[in-house]
C-alpha cells in the first residue's frame, strides 16, 4: 500500500495562530481526504482534497477555517486557521491508492496531533 | 445522515481469549472495512469486505459482511498483548467517485497478559 507521511507529527500552538499540515504520499493516488479526530472520538471527514481545484467540504466545515491545497497527485496541505482550544485534535490525511490490494478504499497517514493553548 | 452503531464500546480480556465486536447500520453499505488504531498513530486497514455474506480472514482476524448489508462483525482469536488498541468499523458506498467512509465510534480493546 502507499506510504503516507504527515508533517508535523505534533504541535502545540497559541490561540489565534494558524498551522499548516502537510501530507505526502510516495505514489500517485486518486483521492485524498482530511479528517479530524477529537480526543476520545471517532473520525470526522473535513473535506475531499481535489487536485488543481477547490476542496469539497463536509457540512460544518468551511474553507476560511480549513483551507486545503492539492497541487498534484501526491501532496496536500490542510491549514487550521485562527485556532482555538476547540481545534485541539488529531488531523489525519487519507488516500485512495491507484495500485495495491485495495484500490478503492482509504489508507491513513500517521496523523498530526495538535494542541491549542 | 448515516450512523453506525459499534459495540461494545470497550472490552477487557485476558491474553489468549477470543474477541468479537460488531457494527450495525440504519442503511445499506456495499463495502465494510475494519481499521485498528494504536495510540498516537493513524488507523491501519485490517480487512475490507465487498460482498454481502462474505467471510474474510487475515491471520487471527475474521470479519463478515452481513447478508442484509447493514452489519458486519470482527472476531480476533487467541488475543495477544499487541492486539490492544481501538478498532473502528467503517461503511462505504462505492460508485463513481464516491469513496466516503462512515465510521463507528470504536471499540477499545485491552488485553491483560
Amino acid at each position: 500500500s502507499a506510504v503516507i507521511s504527515q508533517k508535523p507529527s505534533r504541535d502545540i500552538c497559541q490561540r489565534g495562530t494558524s498551522l499548516t499540515i502537510q501530507c505526502q504520499v510516495d505514489s500517485q493516488v486518486t483521492m485524498m481526504f482530511w479528517y479530524r479526530q477529537q480526543p476520545g472520538q471517532s473520525l470526522t471527514l473535513i473535506a475531499t482534497a481535489n487536485q488543481g481545484s477547490e476542496a469539497t467540504y463536509e457540512s460544518g466545515f468551511v474553507i476560511d477555517k480549513f483551507p486545503i491545497s492539492r497541487p498534484n497527485l501526491t501532496f496536500s496541505t490542510l491549514t487550521v486557521s485562527n485556532m482555538s482550544p476547540e481545534d485541539s485534535s488529531i488531523y489525519l490525511c487519507s488516500v485512495v491508492p491507484l495500485a495495491g490490494a485495495y484500490t478503492d478504499t482509504q489508507y491513513f497517514g500517521p496523523g498530526t496531533r495538535l494542541t491549542v493553548l | 445522515g448515516q450512523q453506525l452503531n459499534q459495540s461494545p464500546q470497550s472490552m477487557f480480556i485476558q491474553e489468549g481469549e477470543d474477541v468479537s465486536m460488531n457494527c450495525t447500520s440504519s442503511s445499506i453499505f456495499n463495502t465494510w472495512l475494519w481499521y485498528k488504531q494504536d495510540p498516537g498513530e493513524g488507523p491501519v486497514l485490517l480487512i475490507a469486505l465487498y460482498k454481502a455474506g462474505e467471510l474474510t480472514s487475515n491471520g487471527r482476524l475474521t470479519a463478515q459482511f452481513g447478508i442484509t448489508r447493514k452489519d458486519s462483525f470482527l472476531n480476533i482469536s487467541a488475543s495477544i498483548p499487541s492486539d490492544v488498541g481501538i478498532y473502528f468499523c467503517a461503511g462505504q458506498l462505492r460508485g463513481g467517485s464516491n469513496y466516503k467512509l462512515t465510521f463507528g465510534k470504536g471499540t477499545l480493546l485491552t488485553v491483560n497478559p
